[in-house]
């Protein structure tokens, strides 16, 4: 089993639609969570990371953690053109996270 | 802040050969620097991690004697491709925590290796 998990995608939204992102992981330990952002062709920028359980925005996007459920997703809000790209989600302890395999989000105008 | 580069942006290579990618922290003191690949349409794999004055370690699979890391300063890591083959082609891409504050990592540009 891998152990950073992501709904495959790909997804398409409509501009101005809320993109909702998930990502469950297996390591009951892992205390770092973070959601990163990857233009073709450029690597990883970091959106947002996440300690602690309940949900922390950041202007448009959002993250949960529940890590009785062993879950994490990201939300994007009002989803622009420039919102397109994958997104990847990584947890574990800080000197070995672990990636998902990503998602692919398309901004339709 | 957070600033992480990556030196060259790109470089082709004969099979054989070797190649020197550089990774800096720009405006703050790393003292842990990773070295991730990635192949097309995969995700990031952690190929190992630089600790400033000490040996690197390497994840299960990476041969240490093909892929040198050097982390000489807080602000300056080196990963060596060593006799580079085909499949040795990718995308490399370090990273840098920022500080013992924090558990965030800053990605580099990456560095896309072709060898021929």
């Amino acid at each position: 089993q891998k152990e950073v998990e992501q709904n495959s995608g790909p997804l398409s939204v409509p501009e101005g639609a809320i993109a909702s992102l998930n990502c469950t992981y297996s390591d009951r330990v892992s205390q770092s969570f973070f959601w990163y952002r990857q233009y073709s062709g450029k690597s990883p920028e970091l959106i947002m990371s996440i300690y602690s359980n309940g949900d922390k925005e950041d202007g448009r996007f959002t993250a949960q953690l529940n890590k009785a459920s062993q879950y994490v997703s990201l939300l994007i809000r009002d989803s622009q053109p420039s919102d397109s790209a994958t997104y990847l989600c990584a947890g574990g302890p800080w000197d070995k996270l672990s990636f998902g395999a990503g998602t692919t989000v398309t901004v339709r105008a | 802040g957070a600033v992480v580069s990556q030196h060259p942006s790109w470089v082709i290579c004969k099979s054989g050969t070797s190649v020197k990618i550089e990774c800096r922290s720009l405006d703050f003191q790393a003292t842990t620097m990773f070295w991730y690949r990635q192949f097309p349409k995969q995700s990031l794999m952690l190929m190992a991690t630089s600790n400033e004055g000490s040996k690197a370690t390497y994840e299960q699979g990476v041969e240490k004697d093909k892929f040198l890391i050097n982390h000489a300063s807080l602000t300056l890591s080196t990963l060596t491709v060593t006799s580079a083959h085909p499949e040795d082609s990718s995308f490399y891409i370090c990273s840098a925590r920022s500080g013992l504050a924090t558990d965030e990592q800053f990605f580099g540009p990456g560095t896309r290796l072709t060898v021929l």
